[in-house]
């Protein structure tokens, strides 16, 4: 495997039930985010992960729960998720090194929909 | 806020023609990217610019960075077919605290390609 892998591709899930995303990134980077794409709107950044400490939490609903078990994985546990939730879920790396570059190569995305 | 607004919204063409995408913004940047994302996949990056008035060509793609570092524009020349998809500019800034390199993303440009 090469790049960002994202596993499933397409979720569907009702309103009561657990599951989670996973990211996982094979370029030796030590940043890891998870973006939110919903149709029409901006990407919106959900969480990001700085060397395996969550640095960001973009006001973001107690229902999304992230995990970063190590530099090469991402998790986002998903409880009791509303419609307004479908979309698609990014998850991107990068080299926290030079922050000026800012350099992210996101993971092909998890569909998600919530009935 | 930061905001980045592109224009157009949607551009449909004719194959062999010339189009520029904008990405304009009140914020100043220290680095602007430029991603391409297609139906079902996550974006992917095509060039970041750093330096105030860089231009830089990937094939027949040109990117320009405004001397002020707050604006962007990509010219494709002789559109193709294959060029079709979400054209995403993102912004980043400097980030005095916390980890991780956060961008803004842009609105979107969404561009067809006809034969």
């Amino acid at each position: 495997e090469t790049g960002v892998t994202q596993t499933p591709r397409h979720l569907v899930m009702g309103m009561t039930n657990k599951k989670s995303l996973k990211c996982e990134q094979h370029l030796g980077h030590n940043a890891m985010y998870w973006y939110k794409q919903s149709a029409k709107k901006p990407l919106e950044l959900m969480f990001v992960y700085s060397l395996e400490e969550r640095v960001e939490n973009n006001s973001v609903p107690s229902r999304f729960s992230p995990e970063c078990p190590n530099s090469s994985h991402l998790f986002l546990h998903l409880h009791t998720l509303q419609p307004e939730d479908s979309a698609l879920y990014l998850c991107a790396s990068s080299q926290e090194q030079d922050r000026r570059y800012n350099e992210q190569f996101f993971g092909p995305g998890t569909r998600l929909t919530v009935l | 806020t930061q905001l980045l607004e592109q224009s157009p919204q949607f551009l449909s063409i004719q194959e062999g023609e010339n189009l520029t995408v904008y990405c304009n913004s009140s914020s100043v940047f220290s680095s602007l990217q430029w991603y391409r994302q297609e139906p079902g996949e996550g974006p992917v990056l095509l060039v970041t610019v750093v330096t105030g008035g860089e231009v830089k060509k990937l094939k027949r793609l040109t990117f320009q960075f405004g001397d002020a570092r707050k604006d962007s524009s990509l010219h494709i020349t002789a559109a193709q077919p294959g060029d079709t998809g979400l054209y995403l500019c993102a912004g980043a800034r400097r980030e005095l605290t916390g980890g991780g390199n956060k961008l803004t993303f842009g609105t979107g440009t969404q561009l067809k390609v006809e034969l």
